[in-house]
């Protein structure tokens, strides 16, 4: 089992400039979690989809944030444009399709730095 | 809001001894519980979860309490190790149907020789 797959591992972009971070869960989960860690807010959920559906996207912190799941092994979370707050690593996660009660697991994450 | 949070931000630890970290919940509709472990530069990794229909539930090393009462949860590690050291984060499923997770600050534990 290959685990969660992120993409890029680290991105360096500057204010302004699009920004696409890429999962692929494990194969036969259906649900998938974004999440975003920083030193002062900690792990915050932000997006998580079942069955490529968006189920919860009220931690997405405004419309710069946008997410899309257009298959049931691919992910993409894009922030448009980007600010020097967005800096953090973003983590996805995958479940399998009970959701409740199943195990997450973690990608390795992103770490984005926005100068 | 109700949140999860962690009594100790940072724990040091004697190789060998016996780990205990806390973490209190506020939200009454949670039934769900899990620790993750996460190693600096990695993500989190499961380590025991427990549902609120128990009270204690025990894995390789590791034990997981909930007391439901007061709110409490903790994490018990025997015999800890110097691989043992890392950011331990409490997370709660706010009782939807989905997994939706919150997490707590975590802490650090810091195993010394």
């Amino acid at each position: 089992d290959a685990g969660v797959i992120q993409s890029p591992r680290h991105e360096v972009t500057e204010m302004g400039q699009e920004v696409t971070l890429r999962c692929k869960p494990i194969s036969g989960h259906n649900s998938l979690f974004w999440y975003r860690q920083t030193m002062m807010r900690g792990l915050e959920l932000l997006i998580y989809f079942n069955n490529n559906v968006p189920i919860d996207d009220s931690g997405m912190p405004e419309d710069r944030f946008s997410a899309k799941m257009p298959n049931a092994s691919f992910s993409t979370l894009k922030i448009q444009p980007s600010e020097p707050r967005d800096s953090a690593v973003y983590f996805c996660a995958s479940s399998r399709p009970s959701g409740k009660g199943e195990t997450q697991y973690f990608g390795p994450g992103t770490r984005l730095l926005v100068l | 809001g109700e949140s999860v949070g962690l009594h100790l931000p940072t724990l040091s630890v004697q190789e060998g001894d016996n780990s205990i970290i806390n973490c209190a919940y506020s939200n009454s509709a949670s039934d769900y519980f899990i620790w993750y472990k996460q190693e600096s530069g990695k993500g989190p990794q499961f380590i025991i979860d427990i549902r609120s229909n128990m009270d204690k539930r025990q894995g390789q090393r590791v034990t997981v309490l909930l007391n439901k009462t007061v709110k409490h949860l903790s994490l018990q590690i025997a015999a800890t190790q110097p691989g043992d050291s890392a950011v331990y984060f409490c997370a709660e499923n706010l009782g939807d149907s989905w997994g939706k997770l919150q997490f707590g600050a975590g802490t650090q534990v810091v195993v010394t020789p």
